[in-house]
This record gives C-alpha cells, sequence and structure tokens, in this order.
C-alpha cells in the first residue's frame, strides 16, 4: 500500500524567503507522486507530477521537486515565495499497476508574510 | 471549458435525509472519483469508477452509494446521512492513460444535523 507523510502541517515564510514542502512516501514499488495546491474555497490544482523520468520535476507558479529514492522523499521548493502561493498543498502517491487510487498526505497550509 | 462540475456547492441538511451530490465532467474521462477533505486527514477516497457501470470502493465507502451510468457523470448518493459526513466533498476525473493527475471539481461542502 502506499502512502505519504508531509511534515509540518503549518509553514510560514517571508515574501521572498525559500519555500520548502517536505513529503516522505511508503511505497512497496517505484510510485508516481503529485503536489496539488489549494486555494480558499477552490478545488485541487496540479502543480507537477513524478512518473519514473527525470527525478527534478518542474511545476507551475515556479514550483520544482525532487524525487530521491534513497530518501523516500519528494519534496517541494521555489526559490521566492510570493504572496499568491499562500494556500494548502497536498502531497499524493499512486502504484503506478493501480493508478486509478491516489493517495494524499495530510497536507500543509503556508502563510506568506510580507 | 474542460471541467469537474459539482452541485451543490453548499448544502446543510438533516440526519437521515437521503441526499444526492453531482458530478459532471465535459474531458471524456475515464476515471472519475470522489474524495472527501477533513483537517488534519487530508483527502481520502470514498469511490472510484474506471468506465461506465464499473465502480469500486475507496478507502471510506461506508454510508455512501455512486452509479456511473453514463461516461461524464458519477453522484454520490447518501442514503441516510450522519453528522459523521460532515465535510467537504471532491468529485475528481482524468483520462486512463498512466500517470495523469486527476482534475477536480470545485468542492461541495456538506453540513449534516
Amino acid at each position: 500500500a502506499q502512502s505519504v507523510t508531509q511534515l509540518g502541517s503549518h509553514v510560514s515564510v517571508s515574501e521572498g524567503a525559500l519555500v520548502l514542502l517536505r513529503c516522505n512516501y511508503s511505497s512497496s514499488v517505484p510510485p508516481y507522486l503529485f503536489w496539488y495546491v489549494q486555494y480558499p474555497n477552490q478545488g485541487l490544482q496540479l502543480l507537477l507530477k513524478y512518473t519514473s523520468a527525470a527525478t527534478l520535476v518542474k511545476g507551475i507558479n515556479g514550483f520544482e521537486a525532487e524525487f530521491k529514492k534513497s530518501e523516500t522523499s519528494f519534496h517541494l521548493t521555489k526559490p521566492s515565495a510570493h504572496m499568491s502561493d499562500a494556500a494548502e498543498y497536498f502531497c499524493a502517491v499512486s502504484d503506478p499497476a493501480n493508478d486509478y487510487k491516489l493517495s494524499f498526505g495530510a497536507g500543509t497550509t503556508v502563510t506568506v508574510r510580507a | 471549458e474542460a471541467q469537474v462540475t459539482q452541485n451543490p456547492r453548499y448544502l446543510i441538511t438533516v440526519t437521515g435525509k437521503k441526499l444526492t451530490v453531482t458530478c459532471s465532467q465535459n474531458m471524456n474521462h475515464e476515471y472519475m472519483s470522489w474524495y472527501r477533505q477533513d483537517p488534519g486527514l487530508g483527502l481520502r477516497q470514498i469511490y472510484y469508477s474506471m468506465n461506465v457501470e464499473v465502480t469500486d470502493k475507496g478507502d471510506v465507502p461506508e454510508g455512501y452509494k455512486v452509479s456511473r451510468k453514463e461516461k461524464r457523470n458519477f453522484p454520490l448518493i447518501l442514503e441516510s446521512p450522519s453528522p459523521n459526513q460532515t465535510s467537504l466533498y471532491f468529485c475528481a476525473s482524468r483520462r486512463r492513460q498512466g500517470g495523469i493527475g486527476y482534475t477536480f471539481g470545485s468542492g461541495t461542502r456538506l453540513t449534516v444535523v
């Protein structure tokens, strides 16, 4: 079975500072990994995904994530936070053989300070 | 515009009164899924469907029913809602092709009193 753990339910950063959101996964097979963002009162929007190609994945809005198999991690980063990055972020994992099932972490809420 | 449409956005109901949350997608996607979102728990899958007339349970199916009679529609049915089903519900869809992320609807906030 696949699962993800997101370290830190809340992260506060200053505008212009690095954003780092941590995600560790558990999977018996090489997984597919995703990051989603949820803005207030909206649905989830796909930021980026890892599907066994390049280990450094670039997504929308300047975000990127690196798949590290040895650390079972898929941390999300953005070099310079913007006020519009304030949202909740979810890491998710699926088994490529049964990828209709997406398992989500508990989420990390990002606050950006002016 | 390609989208997943859920209705209603907000719903307050009483315990035991049957309700249906509708979900429709206009992208000809094969896969559809229902999730519930609760604070501190992230999103948990309720039911999923791989195509018309093909549905199966997710992680938290108790108290819910679904049907997939048409490719575009995947309604969620609560036959006898209870307060512990108060939650934010999301419908999502995607193509069958592997490694594709789901497209999510805007959500339905359900309160059962």
